[in-house]
């Protein structure tokens, strides 16, 4: 089965540009998806499509994916983005394609 | 406004049932892709189970023959029955809809029911 690594933490201060990867063998030949999960909440898309936005996500959270590495980008950290973040794949060459990585916390210094 | 309401979780006994409901409200559940997605506690997401349009059904590995998967297109209500229930199935359980041409995601999703398995 298909295998995404996310690192388990990252940590930025405010004001800077935090990127959390996932990576996976080949990954920039899939679509990848991002969520964010604050603590006792659920997780709420980010990203999809690898760097389409939601309607109500802010400019600052941006994706891309390439090579074996996706990347979520968020620009200027504000304290309310400290959170969990996950990626997540569609495997179509698998039998249970709906794949998700381990997760990062991400840390507002 | 799109919207998932969980319901059902709690305390069972290892060996014992329970089922989850996920009320859906400015959708159709009938119309759309359903899956069900845990997390056990302090642990990442894993995805348990899915309902196509369709009516066709699948599932983790890891629950396989023990959860069954439905939907009740009256009541616009999605459900997961889980049978001999053991200690690693502990998790928050979260209902979402699925979306996407060819590379679903997950939007919405529901707050979650807490699930323990616990003697």
């Amino acid at each position: 089965s298909y295998v995404l690594t996310q690192p388990p933490s990252v940590s930025v201060a405010p004001g800077k540009t935090a990127r959390i990867t996932c990576g996976g063998n080949n990954i920039g030949s899939k679509s990848v998806h991002w969520y964010q999960q604050k603590p006792g909440q659920a997780p709420v898309l980010v990203i999809y499509y690898d760097s389409d936005r939601p309607s109500g996500i802010p400019e600052r959270f941006s994706g891309s994916n390439s090579g074996n590495t996706a990347t979520l980008t968020i620009s200027r950290v504000e304290a309310g983005d400290e959170a969990d973040y996950y990626c997540q794949v569609w495997d179509s060459s698998s039998d249970h394609p709906r794949v998700f990585g381990g997760g990062t916390k991400l840390t507002v210094l | 406004e799109v919207q998932l309401v969980e319901s059902g979780g709690g305390l069972v006994q290892p060996g014992g049932s329970l089922r989850l409901s996920c009320a859906a409200s400015g959708f159709t559940v009938s119309s759309n892709y359903m899956s069900w997605v845990r997390q056990a506690p302090g642990k990442g997401l894993e995805w348990v189970s899915v309902i196509y349009s369709g009516g066709s059904t699948y599932y983790a590995d890891s629950v396989k023959g023990r959860f069954t998967i439905s939907r009740d297109n009256s009541k616009n209500t999605l459900y997961l029955q889980m049978n001999s229930l053991r200690a690693e199935d502990t998790a928050v359980y979260y209902c979402a809809r699925e979306d996407g041409d060819y590379a679903n995601w997950f939007d919405p999703w529901g707050q979650g029911t807490l699930v323990t398995v616990s003697s």
